[in-house]
């Protein structure tokens, strides 16, 4: 199975670009890489995702190594909202989600 | 749209009692999916349905179960309750296979259960 390695926590300053990056070397040909968000124990909260090319929409931006072993998650103007935290996640077999255990990420004032 | 709708947001059991927890997807949604999150374990995948099928099954004991209506709401069940089942109970709801590549999973805020 595809499996997820993130740091457990990390703290950027607010306005500054957040880089959350994500290690999953056992990632199949055809698995997409998922990013999620949790805040204070609500539902998690579709970020973005990609396969193998670099991808943005209005929330970030995902980089996405050409060996597909890693990638980063971008925040580009983080703001105390975006306190949350992050999960990078492979879908394993069938339809399940393997979230890891995620990195805590603390925007400071 | 409306998003995914768990009821009920909290609740209390003691142990040995059983508990059924309910999920209304987002409306056109066929694919329902149940996670355990836990601050030992982190979040945990249970099961997930599709058309009234369980498609696939996370690694749990068989106190936990769970069924899928024709209009697609799902209900998961625990029986003979135990201490270590509290946990925050979040359903997710998907359609076809192509928004499932595109988007992923949308995920409901939870049924907080705590068993006493």
């Amino acid at each position: 199975d595809a499996k997820t390695t993130q740091p457990p926590s990390m703290d950027c300053a607010e306005g500054r670009a957040a880089n959350l990056p994500c290690n999953h070397s056992t990632i199949s040909g055809n698995e997409y890489v998922y990013w999620y968000r949790q805040i204070h124990s609500q539902g998690p909260q579709y970020i973005i995702h990609g396969l193998k090319n670099n991808e943005t929409n209005e929330m970030a931006s995902l980089i996405i190594t050409e060996d597909r072993k890693s990638s980063t998650l971008i925040l580009p103007h983080a703001t105390l909202r975006d306190t949350a935290v992050y999960y990078c996640i492979v879908r394993v077999t069938g339809n399940q989600f393997y979230f890891g255990t995620g990195t805590s990420l603390t925007v400071i004032p | 749209k409306a998003g995914v709708t768990q009821t009920p947001r909290y609740l209390i059991k003691t142990r040995g009692q059983q508990v059924t927890l309910s999920c209304s997807p987002i409306s056109g949604h066929r694919s329902v999916s149940w996670y355990q999150q836990t601050p030992g374990q982190g979040l945990q995948f249970l099961f997930e349905y599709f058309s009234e099928t369980q498609r696939n099954k996370g690694n749990f004991p068989g106190r936990f179960s769970g069924r899928q209506f024709s209009n697609s709401r799902s209900e998961m069940n625990v029986s003979t309750l135990e201490l270590g089942d509290s946990a925050l109970y979040l359903c997710a709801s998907s359609s076809e296979i192509y928004d499932r590549e595109v988007y992923g999973y949308t995920f409901g805020s939870g049924t907080r259960l705590t068993v006493v």
